[in-house]
């Protein structure tokens, strides 16, 4: 079935890096845009970033650029995000999220299961 | 673009009617989707193109609007629709609304 399988979750402290992975499977992957939206414990959903279906675009949040780096592997099904320089403030369950166009409108049909990101000292 | 949902909290009954409404601080067009999020869940998607519904989304809930104002409204409150609702535009980089968090009275 379709579906989106995030990893690489965990605690780091501040100033370090993580990468998370995003697995796809039950659609064709390198057709779709893809985006990671994070939510803070207890908090309202944040968009983080968007790659092209085939990596040529990318955009980041005002909050991560420069520090985050969203990127993808046709060949192997997977999204990534590199997070470096994290901050407290980066605390969250991080999704990753399929953007699909229903004519000329778009929306997030399918999400991963997320994956908690703790920065702590 | 800001968008601000009213109200935040919302208390209802099963087999009330209620409306959730989001403003936009631009005009959006129809670039609006609604999103349903139980605890420790990932979002779903209810509605797209502010009215459209999504394929297996019952057909209690319903959107309308355009430009700056929408609103998702459910027709009759099942049990299973105590959840927060989350408004999104994707006129321009995506931005999510505040939520409204709508539990049983």
């Amino acid at each position: 079935q379709v579906q989106l399988v995030e990893s690489g979750g965990g605690v780091v402290q501040p100033g370090g890096s993580l990468r998370l992975s995003c697995a796809a499977s039950g659609f064709t992957f390198s057709n779709s845009g893809m985006h990671w939206v994070r939510q803070a414990p207890g908090k309202g959903l944040e968009w983080v970033a968007f790659i092209r279906y085939d990596g040529s675009y990318k955009h980041y949040a005002d909050s991560v650029k420069d520090r985050f780096t969203v990127s993808r592997d046709n060949s192997k099904n997977t999204l990534y995000l590199q997070m470096n320089s994290l901050r407290a403030e980066d605390t969250a369950v991080y999704y990753c999220a399929k953007e699909t166009w229903f004519g000329g409108y778009d929306a997030f049909d399918i999400w991963g299961q997320g994956t908690m990101v703790i920065v702590s000292s | 673009i800001q968008l601000t949902q009213s109200p935040s909290f919302l208390s209802a009954s099963v087999g009330d009617r209620v409306t959730i409404t989001c403003r936009a601080s631009q005009g959006v067009s129809s670039y609006l989707a609604w999103y349903q999020q139980k605890p420790g869940k990932a979002p779903k998607l209810l509605i797209y193109a502010a009215s459209t519904l999504q394929s297996g989304v019952p057909s209690r809930f319903s959107g309308s609007g355009s430009e700056t104002e929408f609103t998702l409204t459910i027709s009759s409150l099942q049990p299973e629709d105590f959840a927060t609702y989350y408004c999104q535009q994707l006129n321009t980089y995506p931005t999510f609304g505040q939520g409204t968090r709508l539990e049983i009275k």
